[in-house]
């Protein structure tokens, strides 16, 4: 089966451009999460989405970042304008909530991006 | 969801068993215990999980103290693909979302 896609793998942009991430969760998972790394902070929650609809974004850092889930199998995280301090590593990951808990969270190998 | 607390680092021989323990003591009876791991580079990996047993799985056993308020994870025979930093989570059963601390660094020595 294919993971958690994400794409770019890495991205390089000048400040002030719009960028934007894109993930593929794994066919059939109902809950998707955008997640950033960064030395300073680690692992971070950003938002998650379940059935397609955000369940908690209050790890969105500010205005400039945004996320969207259209349908089941594709969700975006856009960042516009871009900041140096947005510079960090971006997972994607999804699991199968049934609602009763011990579902596995599944993460993609992430989107390296860097904002000159 | 309840706090863990790790180890900063530790070391294992390789061929050894790697014992990484963790504190949760003020864990609640619906949350589970998550192990993943996270090689350099690379996306967080799904180790194992458990809410009171004990488990085993390919990859690894994790033992859970009868109160619940600690657990360990046995890596049987560590080598050195095993270098990563091990993220211990408790995690409500009804919740979706993984909240990571630090971790703890192990590093397998040849």
């Amino acid at each position: 089966d294919a993971g958690v896609i994400q794409s770019p793998r890495h991205e390089v942009t000048e400040m002030g451009q719009e960028v934007t991430l894109r993930c593929k969760p794994i066919s059939g998972h109902n809950s998707l999460f955008w997640y950033r790394q960064t030395m300073m902070r680690g692992l971070e929650l950003l938002i998650y989405f379940n059935n397609n609809v955000p369940i908690d974004d209050s790890g969105m850092p500010e205005d400039r970042f945004s996320a969207k889930m259209p349908n089941a199998s594709f969700s975006t995280l856009k960042i516009q304008p871009s900041e140096p301090r947005d510079s960090a590593v971006y997972f994607c990951a999804s699991s199968y909530n049934r609602g009763q808990g011990g579902n596995t969270i599944y993460f993609g190998e992430g989107s390296w991006l860097t904002v000159v | 969801d309840a706090k863990t607390t790790q180890p900063t680092s530790m070391d294992c021989a390789e061929g050894r068993a790697a014992n990484l323990p963790c504190n949760h003591s003020t864990i609640s009876g619906n949350e589970y215990v998550y192990w993943y791991r996270q090689i350099h580079s690379q996306g967080p990996q799904y180790i194992i999980h458990g809410l009171k047993n004990n488990e085993t799985n390919e990859m690894a056993s994790l033992i859970i103290t009868e109160d619940r308020k600690s657990s360990t994870l046995i890596l049987p025979h560590a080598t050195l693909r095993d270098t990563a930093v091990y993220y211990c989570i408790v995690r409500v059963g009804r919740d979706d979302k993984i909240i990571f601390g630090k971790g703890t660094r192990l590093h397998i020595l040849p």
